[in-house]
């Protein structure tokens, strides 16, 4: 079965980090497009970045600088680390598989980051 | 303000037809990037509603349909249904940033 699993949400002071996990089941992480989008309380979806099947990777405006996106193999797994988080980066976010669109969504995680 | 403007609100009877417009520019749609459609349950995640511009995944009823012209797309949903009640969003590329994936600001579907 094809499926997403995002863990590693939670409570953070402002500039604190965070690393968020999406497990991947039915397909291998490293042979797709995979993203991460988030959506903010009282907002819309934002696309945050992509790691294409060449490992290149992608940020918007938003994130660049502060957040990376990783893949593990191995684990076949996908990765978000956050760093200097702010009161702005309080969302539920999403691990996605990107093939025609995002096709597959996983449940989200909620990020709450607040002193 | 996001990159591809969607009107805040569409309503509608039970059984009317009502249409969701995707306005973007020369650097996205324009750009002949294709367009996805996404629908979101409350306390839901998304979900792929329409693929490339007019393509229904399995499992997507027919009252809904896409297209796409020029710098914009529509999403038009037909015979709607207390269950469609939702927010949507279109999605497409742009070249303002080397892999960027855009969202329009989402669309509140409501059934009077």
């Amino acid at each position: 079965e094809v499926q997403l699993v995002e863990s590693g949400g939670g409570l953070v002071k402002p500039g604190g980090s965070l690393r968020l996990s999406c497990g991947v089941s039915g397909f291998r992480v490293s042979d797709n497009y995979m993203s991460w989008v988030r959506r903010a309380p009282g907002k819309g979806l934002e696309w945050l970045s992509v790691v294409d099947p060449g490992a290149s990777t992608y940020y918007a405006d938003s994130v660049w600088g502060r957040f990376s996106i990783s893949r593990e193999k191995s684990e076949n797994t996908l990765y978000l680390q956050m760093n200097s988080l702010t009161s702005e980066d309080t969302a539920v976010f999403y691990c996605v598989r990107e093939k025609g669109g995002m096709d597959v969504w996983g449940q989200g995680t909620t990020v709450t980051v607040s002193s | 303000q996001s990159v591809l403007t969607q009107p805040p609100l569409v309503s509608g009877a039970p059984g009317q037809r009502v249409i969701i417009s995707c306005t973007g520019s020369r650097s996205n749609i324009g750009a002949g990037y294709d367009v996805h459609w996404y629908q979101q349950l409350p306390g839901a995640a998304p979900r792929l509603l329409i693929s490339r511009n007019s393509h229904r995944p399995p499992g997507v009823p027919d009252r809904f349909s896409g297209s796409k012209s020029g710098t914009s797309a529509s999403l038009a949903i037909s015979g709607l249904q207390a269950e469609d009640e939702a927010d949507y969003y279109c999605q497409s590329y742009d070249t303002s940033r080397t892999g960027s994936r855009v969202f329009g600001g989402g669309t509140k579907v409501t059934v009077l």
